[in-house]
């Protein structure tokens, strides 16, 4: 079936320790997206990448980084930088135009 | 920058009610979009809008826009219990590349 895969479903990351989320997709879509949810905060966009190695920052890209190497795969790196990484993060991805976006399950990521 | 402002934040209703749900936003838009997100899962499309459409039906589903007061609704019809869950309206920017999003109404349906 096509569609989005996320891993992990969950993570536990310690201060300091930078962690990669994965995000493959099956569909042939060109563009990719990396999204935040907060509670209480809605969907803040990071980073987004229209074709294959290349990117572009979002509203809060800060302490975040991405690769694409490849038309399925955007994997996003959460730094060390990254001050409040806990949170639920999700990957959506859309043929090329301003149509409806597909989501992936998300990945929740906690620093202990 | 939250573009999209949903009211209420949290609805509760009966089944076989209605629900309704109101979005604003602050720009031009070129689309406007509605998804779900059941608890914990990724969102799910339901619907889009263009600029230029002032109303669109799917199934249960009724979505208005109205460019002038920068204002959209969508309209659940005879709601069940599995229609619990947050929903989130959508605007796409002049240039076609991204979505921003709003907080979401959080929609409880109770039997």
């Amino acid at each position: 079936d096509g569609g989005i895969t996320q891993s992990p479903k969950y993570l536990f990351r310690k201060e300091g320790q930078n962690v990669t989320l994965s995000c493959e997709q099956n569909l042939n879509h060109d563009a990719m997206y990396w999204y935040r949810q907060d509670p209480g905060q809605g969907l803040r966009l990071i980073y987004y990448s229209q074709i294959v190695n290349d990117f572009q920052k979002g509203d809060i890209a800060e302490g975040y980084s991405v690769s694409r190497e490849k038309k399925e795969s955007f994997p996003l790196t959460v730094t060390s930088a990254q001050k409040n990484p806990t949170a639920f993060y999700l990957c959506a991805s859309t043929p090329r135009g301003p149509g409806e976006l597909f989501f992936g399950e998300g990945s929740r990521l906690t620093v202990l | 920058s939250q573009q999209g402002e949903e009211d209420p934040q949290a609805l509760s209703i009966q089944e076989g009610e209605n629900a309704t749900m109101n979005c604003s936003y602050k720009t031009s838009i070129n689309n406007l979009q509605w998804y779900r997100q059941n608890s914990g899962r990724g969102l799910v499309h339901l619907i889009l809008i263009r600029s230029n459409e002032r109303e669109k039906h799917s199934g249960r589903l009724r979505v208005t826009l109205d460019t002038s007061k920068k204002s959209s609704s969508l309209l659940i019809t005879a709601s069940r219990a599995a229609d619990t869950a947050s929903y989130f309206c959508a605007t796409m920017n002049s240039g076609y590349s991204t979505l921003t999003f709003g907080k979401g109404t959080m929609l409880l349906v109770s039997p």
